[in-house]
């Protein structure tokens, strides 16, 4: 079985100063894809990043990167130049390419503040 | 490409009563899933559907949950009867492939007094 842990219940950061939001897991697996989601006081759940484990490179997404390290098992999300717009809880998930479903972290809420 | 909609938003009933929430996934994928976040605890899988097919119910709770898929299209969740326990919010996602990425509804907020 995988579990994911956000160690970080709330995090709070200036705007337009960089944070950065961490992930750790635990899987036997080596074929898997791991996500960031962001979940808004309005409620829906939006995709923020997506990694393939078998990609070496960190993936991107404009101004939200991650720090992949596959032999450590962590996964952190870093969002730079942030937005009052990125207030919203953040879930870490690790989805499993064999099984098809996702294992989700407690969340970490995040505030920006102006 | 209309997404992931889920109806109702919100839902509070009475211990004992049946509340059915509904799933309407993105059009063409097979794949839908429900999850669930109970009293601000960590979101966890309850089944998937493919297609019309239980793939994997291995996180239904008990049989007081009862999920259908009819016509491989929008989905169900019926709970009978509600408990306490089962407030929480209830997400639905689809993918096109079990390995594509897996998109989310807004919830239900499901309150049982």
């Amino acid at each position: 079985a995988q579990t994911v842990t956000q160690s970080q219940p709330e995090m709070s950061v200036q705007e337009a100063e960089t944070v950065t939001l961490s992930c750790t897991y635990d899987t036997s697996e080596n074929n898997y894809y791991l996500f960031w989601y962001k979940q808004p006081p309005s409620r829906q759940m939006i995709l923020v990043i997506r990694q393939e484990a078998y990609k070496q490179q960190n993936a991107t997404e404009n101004r939200f990167s991650v720090n992949f390290q596959k032999a450590a098992k962590s996964f952190s999300l870093k969002i730079s130049d942030s937005q009052l717009g990125d207030t919203a809880m953040y879930f870490c998930a690790f989805f499993n390419t064999n099984a098809g479903k996702s294992t989700f972290g407690d969340g970490t809420t995040l505030t920006v503040k102006p | 490409e209309a997404g992931v909609t889920q109806f109702p938003s919100h839902s509070v009933i009475e211990k004992g009563q049946t509340v059915t929430l509904r799933c309407d996934p993105i059009s063409g994928h097979d794949n839908l899933y429900w999850y669930r976040r109970v009293m601000g605890k960590e979101i966890k899988f309850l089944l998937h559907f493919v297609k019309e097919s239980k793939q994997d119910e291995s996180g239904m709770p008990n049989n007081r949950f009862l999920a259908e898929r009819t016509g491989g299209t929008y989905s169900t969740l019926k709970v009978q009867p509600a408990e306490l326990e089962d407030s929480g919010v209830y997400f639905c996602a689809s993918s096109r492939q079990l390995q594509e990425t897996q998109y989310f509804g807004p919830g239900t907020r499901l309150l049982v007094l």
